[in-house]
C-alpha cells in the first residue's frame, strides 16, 4: 500500500526567509506523481508544484522548488522568499498510475502548517 | 476556463437524512473524483469516475456512493448520515494523470 508521510505538523518562518517542508512516501509502483498542494483557510486545495518520478531533475515553479530523491523516497519542498500569503496547510500527495499509464487517486499525507511571521 | 465547481458549499442534515453533493469538473475533463477530509483522518479518497464508470474505490461503507453523468458531472451520495460524515468532501477533476484540480468544497455538518 502506499503511504504519504509529513513529520512536521507545524512550522514557522519569518517573512522573507527561506523554509523546507519534508515528505517521505512508500510504494512499490515504479510510475508515479508526486505533488505539493496548498489549502489556504479557505480550504481550497491548490496545486503548488508537481513532479514526475521518471524525471531526476527536480521541479521547480518561481519561488518553490522541490528536492526529490527517489532512492530515498523523499520529496521536501522549499518556499524562497516567504510571503505572508504563503501561509496555509500543505500537503504532500503521490499518485499512483494505473497500468497503462492511466491516473490514479492521490494518497495525501497529514499536512505541515505554515505560519509566516512578518 | 471555469474551474471545478461544487453546490452546495454548505450543508447540515441531521442524522439518519441523506444527502446528494454535485460537482462539474472541468470543461474536457472525463475523470473526476472524490476526497472526505476531516481533523482526524486528514483527506482520504472515497471514488473516482471515468466516463461514467468507477475506476477505483476508497475503503468506505456502501453508504458512500456516486455517479457520473455523460456530460462528466458527477453526485456523490451519503445514506443514513452518522455524525461521523462531517466534513469537507472535496471533488478534483482532471483530464491526463498528475493533473488533479479541485472544487472549492462542500461542507456538511451532521447533528
Amino acid at each position: 500500500a502506499q503511504t504519504v508521510t509529513q513529520s512536521q505538523p507545524e512550522m514557522s518562518v519569518q517573512e522573507a526567509e527561506t523554509v523546507t517542508l519534508s515528505c517521505t512516501y512508500d510504494t512499490s509502483e515504479s510510475d508515479y506523481y508526486l505533488f505539493w498542494y496548498k489549502q489556504p483557510p479557505s480550504r481550497q486545495m491548490i496545486l503548488v508544484i508537481r513532479q514526475e518520478a521518471y524525471k531526476q531533475q527536480n521541479a521547480t515553479e518561481n519561488r518553490f522548488s522541490v528536492n526529490f530523491q527517489k532512492a530515498a523516497k523523499s520529496f521536501s519542498l522549499k518556499i524562497s522568499d516567504s510571503q505572508l500569503g504563503d501561509a496555509a496547510m500543505y500537503f504532500c500527495a503521490q499518485e499512483v498510475l494505473f497500468y497503462g499509464g492511466s491516473q490514479g487517486n492521490l494518497i495525501f499525507g497529514k499536512g505541515t502548517k505554515l505560519s509566516v511571521k512578518p | 476556463k471555469a474551474g471545478v465547481t461544487q453546490t452546495p458549499r454548505y450543508l447540515i442534515k441531521t442524522r439518519g437524512q441523506q444527502v446528494t453533493l454535485s460537482c462539474s469538473p472541468i470543461s474536457g475533463h472525463r475523470s473526476v473524483s472524490w476526497y472526505q477530509q476531516t481533523p482526524g483522518q486528514g483527506l482520504q479518497f472515497l471514488f473516482e469516475y471515468f466516463s461514467e464508470t468507477q475506476r477505483n474505490k476508497g475503503n468506505f461503507p456502501g453508504r458512500f456512493s456516486g455517479r457520473q453523468f455523460s456530460n462528466s458531472r458527477s453526485e456523490m451520495n451519503v445514506s443514513t448520515l452518522e455524525l461521523g460524515d462531517s466534513a469537507l468532501y472535496l471533488c478534483a477533476s482532471s483530464k491526463l494523470a498528475g493533473e488533479k484540480f479541485f472544487g472549492p468544497g462542500t461542507r456538511l455538518t451532521v447533528l
